[in-house]
């Protein structure tokens, strides 16, 4: 267990849906990062939170949205779903904001578009 | 950005044997990791390292960042080892970049 909660593990729904994806970071971790996995396209970095506000933002669509709440958990919600958003979607943590960090990932959230 | 590139693609053990994934990058760094991908998706760090030398158990990573490239090793493979192995980096900015990974296969 790496300390880095994600819900739900999987997640079957069908094309022009929304879902939420959730996040607890390791205890005593600020930031929270987003990444997509998908087949043709490998680990892409979505966006980033530090202590509830966005820091970087990297290949996220504008169907997706994040926030990050008081407690530090964070949200990923996706929205208009379509074929191509079947995807793990990772969820990690670190103390630091940038610079020299170690990153700590979930389970990841397996998501299948219908 | 920064571009990683992971060698080889591909690589097939036999049970027992040793092997050297090499992960190459563009820039200087502050973060290198290294990640295991097992067959369930899981992403489990095995190393922090954006220099020098270290080990745990049968793996063990060497980062040469003035030359800017790490090794990874893992000696006397088992079954378990089978999997996706990532390298990762970060510059001055926020994210790590992912390799495209190296996809180990032991078999028995």
């Amino acid at each position: 267990d790496s300390g880095v909660t994600q819900t739900p593990k999987h997640l079957i729904t069908a094309t022009g849906q929304r879902v939420t994806l959730r996040c607890s970071p390791r205890s005593g971790d600020l930031s929270v990062y987003w990444y997509q996995q998908s087949l043709d396209q490998g680990l892409q970095f979505l966006i980033q939170y530090y202590n509830g506000e966005e820091r970087a933002k990297g290949n996220i669509l504008e169907r997706f949205s994040a926030q990050q709440f008081p407690d530090l958990h964070s949200e990923l919600n996706l929205s208009s779903l379509e074929l191509g958003d079947s995807a793990l979607y990772f969820c990690a943590s670190s103390v630091f904001s940038s610079g020299a960090n170690v990153l700590t990932f979930g389970a990841g959230s397996r998501l299948t578009v219908l | 950005g920064i571009q990683v590139e992971q060698s080889p693609p591909d690589l097939i053990l036999q049970e027992g044997a040793n092997s050297t994934l090499r992960c190459n990058f563009s820039d200087s760094v502050n973060n290198l990791q290294w990640f295991h991908q097992n067959p369930w998706g899981q992403l489990i760090n095995l190393f922090y390292i954006p220099s020098g030398t270290k080990q745990n158990g049968r793996l063990s990573a060497t980062t040469v960042a003035t030359e800017r490239y790490s090794l990874l090793y893992i000696s006397s493979s088992q079954t378990t080892d089978s999997g996706v192995y990532f390298c990762a980096v970060n510059t001055n900015d926020y994210k790590l970049s992912f390799g495209a990974g190296t996809t180990v296969t032991v078999r028995a």
